[in-house]
């Protein structure tokens, strides 16, 4: 069975105060893992997908890696604003078909403080 | 573009109740998917329709649970006698024909008193 792992929790930072955001995932074979942002009271919302172990992506702010095991969201002087929960989850490729479910981590609570 | 629109955006509804939330997907997705998120847990699948392919029902927790997709396009997800544990946000996403990413709407939140 899929499964992943987000650490920590939560996370509190100052303004300015550069950080990494940890995914651990256990998949049969990766087909994609996805790092989505939601905000209190709204839908998750797509930041990146990675595909292969030693990809990154970036997009302001947010550096996201990749390994054969973890997946790691960088924040680099984070402002009040990236402020959310930031959601990890993967896709697996399935014998019988199913590849597009989504395994979901519960998630990292960022609060970054003025 | 517009993105998934879902509604209500919140319902309060009565234990033994029947609900209906709907889901409108972004224009040209082929790819629908439903997933519940509970306090304190990770979204769960649901269920996920692709064209005019059967459904994947794999994910409904319980045959009170059905969901329907007319035209292609709007997707209805129906609760039949609502128990308190159904309470929870109802997430819509769609996509593409690859089954690659996945655009999530703004949920409905439901609650059974």
């Amino acid at each position: 069975e899929d499964q992943v792992t987000q650490s920590p929790e939560a996370l509190r930072l100052q303004e300015g105060e550069s950080s990494s955001l940890n995914c651990s995932y256990t998949v049969s074979g990766l087909r994609g893992l996805f790092w989505y942002r939601q905000d209190p009271g709204k839908g998750p919302e797509f930041l990146f997908t990675l595909y292969s172990a030693g990809e990154e992506k970036e997009k302001e702010r947010l550096k996201a890696t990749l390994t054969k095991k973890e997946s790691f969201l960088h924040i680099t002087a984070p402002k009040p604003e990236d402020s959310a929960t930031y959601l990890c989850a993967v896709q697996a490729w399935s014998s019988g078909g199913s590849n597009y479910k989504l395994t979901f981590g519960k998630g990292t609570l960022l609060t970054v403080n003025p | 573009g517009a993105g998934v629109s879902q509604s209500p955006s919140n319902k309060v509804t009565e234990k033994g109740k029947d609900v209906e939330l709907r889901c409108d997907p972004i224009s040209g997705h082929t790819a629908l998917y439903w997933y519940r998120q509970s306090l304190g847990q990770g979204l769960e699948f649901l269920i996920y329709f692709q064209g005019n392919s059967a459904p994947d029902k794999s994910g409904l927790p319980s045959d009170r649970f059905s969901a329907e997709r007319t035209g292609g396009s709007v997707s209805t997800l129906t609760i039949q006698r609502t128990q308190q544990e159904d309470s929870a946000v109802y997430l819509c996403a769609s996509g593409g024909a690859f089954q690659e990413t996945q655009y999530f709407g703004p949920g409905t939140r439901l609650l059974v008193l």
